[in-house]
């Protein structure tokens, strides 16, 4: 199974920073990683597909890449509400369907 | 406006048995594949099954495989997840969640959730 490992576990900055969430795949698993961000007591909602594009109605501030088998989110000017977990998953070879461990992004 | 609502959900003691339903509206459930994942509290998400759009492509985890039964019922729009021989190891919140398209893992609208307690 293909393992993705996040990092940082947890990251914490302040309202507009910008935050660097990173996705590292055990294998090459090429472009199909994707995001999801959690609010507490809530559902996962799909920010990034495919590593770079964005999920209907996510802001541009939301932004993914990928360089080999490392994949980034990037969020530039954090709001409040973007305070949550981030979970990385990837599609390339499936089934299973992996995520990441998720970072936490809280507030300094 | 797509609309994914769990339930079934509730406590249940070690070895029992539980069915979890996802009722759908807003989009056209029948050309859809469908995904049950889960999350124990406290805990990351856990992928656990899938349904294509017709029911004949089913998948499953394989902390799951054999206990669990992903189904679909086309004509009230409704997705299934009958588990059993429970332990503790699944209790979990179990969202339902539709793919983007027939097969493509991507998870653009989810439930809810409806959680499952496995517990004497």
């Amino acid at each position: 199974d293909i393992v993705l490992t996040q990092s940082p576990a947890t990251l914490s900055l302040s309202p507009g920073d910008t935050a660097t969430l990173s996705c590292r795949a055990s294998q090459t698993i090429n472009h199909f990683v994707n995001w999801y961000h959690q609010k507490p007591g809530q559902a996962p909602r799909l920010l990034i597909y495919d590593a770079s594009k964005r999920a209907t109605g996510i802001p541009a501030r939301f932004s993914g890449s990928r360089s080999g088998t490392d994949f980034t989110l990037t969020i530039s000017s954090l709001e409040p509400e973007d305070f949550a977990m981030y979970y990385c998953q990837q599609r390339t070879s499936w089934p299973p369907i992996t995520f990441g461990q998720g970072t936490r992004l809280e507030i300094k | 406006q797509v609309h994914l609502v769990e339930s079934g959900g509730g406590v249940v003691q070690p070895g029992g048995s539980l069915r979890l339903s996802c009722a759908t509206s807003g989009f056209y459930f029948p050309t859809q594949g469908m995904h049950w994942v889960r999350q124990a509290p406290g805990k990351g998400l856990e992928w656990v099954a899938f349904i294509n759009y017709d029911g004949r492509k089913i998948y499953y985890a394989d902390s799951v495989k054999g206990r669990v039964t992903i189904s679909r019922d086309d004509s009230k729009n409704t997705l299934f997840l009958v588990m059993n021989s429970l332990t503790t190891d699944d209790s979990a919140t179990y969202y339902c969640a539709r793919d983007s398209n027939i097969e493509t893992a991507i998870f653009d609208s989810w439930g809810q959730g409806t959680l499952v307690t496995v517990s004497s």
